[in-house]
């Protein structure tokens, strides 16, 4: 089983900052990683697909990287909309497994 | 427009045996490379991934909870079914459905339904 850390577990931006989120793999995943939005009392966004593809209809401001083992979303110029719980996803091999997720909080 | 609602009772009592539907629209579960899964998320922890069906009723569960864990798919009614055995206290989350579009990871969710395992 691929172990996911996510990290940080809770970060404050100011609108317009960068934010980068990292996940790190406990065995190589090729690119098999994604990368989900939720709020409260929402369903999930797919938001990131394969480590660096933008979901269609996804604002050009989210962005992947990475590949193997560690991995990164990064929200550019971040907007108070963007506060929510993001999460990771590896699809390289069963049983599926999440990273701890991160809360963002728009100051 | 893809949307999942999850289904069932919000509060089973220790021992138990917890049924939970998956109502969809959008997509059809017999079409080729298509699945439904079930992920949950315990109150202020991480999510777990459950179990999932294909359209060919190929499924996979979490070797942890195999034993537990039935999924079952009505096509004609666009309903998956989980079912968790001998439930406890630890097993109190959120439940999401989830559809498999490309049948290699989930790519629309349903909202979520809230389950308390308590006497």
């Amino acid at each position: 089983e691929t172990t996911l850390t996510q990290s940080p577990a809770f970060m404050s931006a100011t609108p317009g900052d960068k934010v980068n989120i990292s996940c790190k793999a406990s065995q190589d995943i090729d690119d098999d990683m994604n990368w989900y939005q939720q709020k409260p009392g929402e369903a999930a966004i797919f938001i990131i697909q394969e480590a660096t593809t933008l979901v269609p209809g996804i604002p050009p401001r989210f962005s992947g990287s990475g590949y193997g083992t560690d991995f990164t979303l990064t929200i550019n110029n971040i907007e108070s909309e963007d506060a929510a719980y993001y999460f990771c996803l590896q699809h390289d091999n069963f049983p599926l497994t999440f990273g701890g997720g991160t809360k963002v909080e728009i100051k | 427009q893809i949307t999942l609602k999850e289904s069932g009772p919000t509060l089973v009592k220790p021992t138990q045996t917890l049924t939970l539907t998956c109502t969809f629209s959008g997509f059809s579960l017999s079409t080729s490379g298509v699945g439904v899964g079930w992920i949950r998320q315990p109150p202020g922890k991480a999510l777990e991934w459950l179990a999932l069906i294909y359209w060919d009723d190929d499924k996979r569960y979490s070797p942890s909870l195999k034993s537990r864990l039935t999924i079952t798919k009505d096509t004609s009614k666009n309903q998956v079914v989980l079912t968790m055995t001998n439930m406890d206290p630890v097993d109190t989350a959120t439940y999401y459905c989830a559809c498999y579009g490309s049948g290699s990871y989930p790519d629309y969710w349903g909202q979520g339904t809230l389950v308390t395992v308590s006497s």
